[in-house]
């Protein structure tokens, strides 16, 4: 059971462009939303975070977007970059029971000069 | 500080051989976790531990075992390799038991292959 679905699976945009990643959840016990990028031989490292209390965080160029109704949340990447190329990864915590992580699959993110 | 560290980066072994991936952290974090990434599948939580002596399952912990006797350490072992787990596994750290509202630290990895 995939608890946290996360679109695409690959995504190439043009530098100076807009990159979106989509990804949405069942659980109604999640309660916390973070992101985390990853390069290409390294460990994940948290970008940003989101609480469902809030519809949208900004930090730099990297903005969240959170529609709690529909139980889905986005990644904004603004004026991409090449150093922006990356694996990017949604991911979700269920306050009320675990508190552990759950990641979606990743979205490969390349943007190209 | 070092951060998170991860031994060794790459290891071959033949099926049915045991091994312990080695993690240490030096920022004095109660929570520890082992993760693995597959292509395609994200990261999955193999174990965690909340502090010294305390150990939990995740969501794939068939195959693994761990112990943390001290704070700094949490070593994964693999007591009879299978090429299912084949893998590159991430070791993780935070401040404290909610570890996961703290952001996560990870480590470089380590690249395992099983024949």
């Amino acid at each position: 059971q995939q608890q946290v679905k996360q679109s695409p699976q690959s995504l190439i945009v043009q530098k100076g462009g807009i990159s979106i990643i989509n990804c949405a959840y069942e659980n109604t016990a999640f309660d916390y939303f973070p992101w985390y990028q990853q390069f290409p031989g390294k460990g994940p490292a948290l970008l940003i975070a989101i609480r469902p209390d809030v519809s949208e965080k900004k930090e730099g160029r990297f903005t969240i977007s959170f529609n709690k109704s529909a139980k889905q949340f986005s990644l904004h990447i603004m004026d991409s970059q090449p150093g922006d190329s990356a694996t990017y990864f949604c991911a979700a915590i269920d306050g009320a029971g675990s508190y552990q992580l759950t990641f979606g699959k990743g979205t490969k993110l390349s943007v190209i000069p | 500080n070092a951060g998170v560290t991860q031994t060794p980066k790459f290891q071959v072994l033949k099926t049915g051989q045991s091994m312990t991936l080695q993690c240490a952290q030096d920022m004095n974090h109660e929570y520890m976790s082992w993760y693995r990434q597959d292509p395609g599948m994200g990261l999955r939580l193999i174990h965690y531990s909340v502090g010294a002596g305390i150990t939990d399952q995740g969501e794939v912990p068939n195959g693994y075992n761990v112990s943390r006797s001290t704070t700094e350490d949490f070593p994964l072992r693999l007591l009879s390799a299978a090429p299912s787990q084949t893998s590159v596994y991430f070791c993780a750290s935070s401040w404290d038991s909610l570890g996961s509202y703290n952001e996560q630290f990870f480590g470089p990895g380590t690249r395992l292959t099983v024949l």
